[in-house]
């Protein structure tokens, strides 16, 4: 099944204790993106990808990195979270380097807690 | 800086009733997109619009671009309590230094029984 897939699910965690988020797809796509929701705010982009070894801030990217080394891998990490990253983060690929004719695959979503 | 903004943010109506959901965008783009959301689950595509005067059915859903008024339009027929979720729009900003979907506010749809 063509999917996007991250993990955790769910995560609580610490004020500065790192984490990372992984993302993987298996559809061979050139594009990825992390986004993440908060209420009233809708989704924003934190980083995207084109393709592997290269990658690109988004509109929020303070206090977060990315890595491309493998095509279908784009894992997020929160090197000292705060709580103001609480928030809902989504993995989101799709096919091809411009504007998505189908749209993106979503991943299922990480629901962070920063405590 | 494009803006993406739906209206309204929340809808509240009655199984059986017709209603519209509105996406208006502030500069030029060819590609709308919308979305659905269950609560605590992902995006799911519902339609993706390529051009002007683009319209798409699917069940009682029924989506349609008008690139020089800059609104896309979601209208919602005989309305049924399985359609309460989210839905988003979404415009397309590539080239450059930008590479993304620009997410509107997201309308919060209940279907009353």
């Amino acid at each position: 099944e063509a999917q996007v897939t991250q993990n955790p699910r769910y995560l609580i965690t610490v004020t500065g204790k790192k984490l990372t988020v992984t993302c993987s797809q298996n559809m061979n796509h050139e594009y990825m993106s992390w986004y993440r929701q908060d209420p009233g705010l809708g989704l924003r982009q934190i980083y995207y990808s084109m393709n592997v070894e290269v990658t690109d801030k988004g509109d929020v990217p303070e206090g977060y990195k990315v890595s491309r080394k493998e095509k279908r891998n784009f894992p997020l990490i929160l090197e000292s979270p705060s709580p103001n990253q609480t928030s809902l983060y989504f993995c989101a690929s799709y096919e091809g380097q411009g504007a998505p004719i189908s749209g993106y695959t979503f991943g299922s979503g990480t629901r962070l807690t920063v405590v | 800086e494009l803006k993406v903004e739906q209206n309204p943010l929340f809808l509240s109506m009655q199984e059986g009733k017709n209603y519209t959901i509105y996406c208006n965008y502030s500069t030029t783009s060819d590609r709308l997109y919308w979305y659905r959301q269950d609560p605590g689950k992902s995006l799911e595509s519902l339609f993706v619009l390529l051009s002007n005067g683009a319209v798409k059915q699917e069940g009682r859903l029924m989506a349609s671009l008008d690139t020089k008024a800059r609104l896309s339009t979601l209208h919602i027929t005989a309305a049924v309590h399985d359609l309460s979720a989210t839905y988003f729009c979404a415009v397309a900003r590539y080239g450059g230094a930008t590479n993304k979907l620009i997410f509107g506010t997201g309308t919060l749809l209940a279907v009353q029984p």
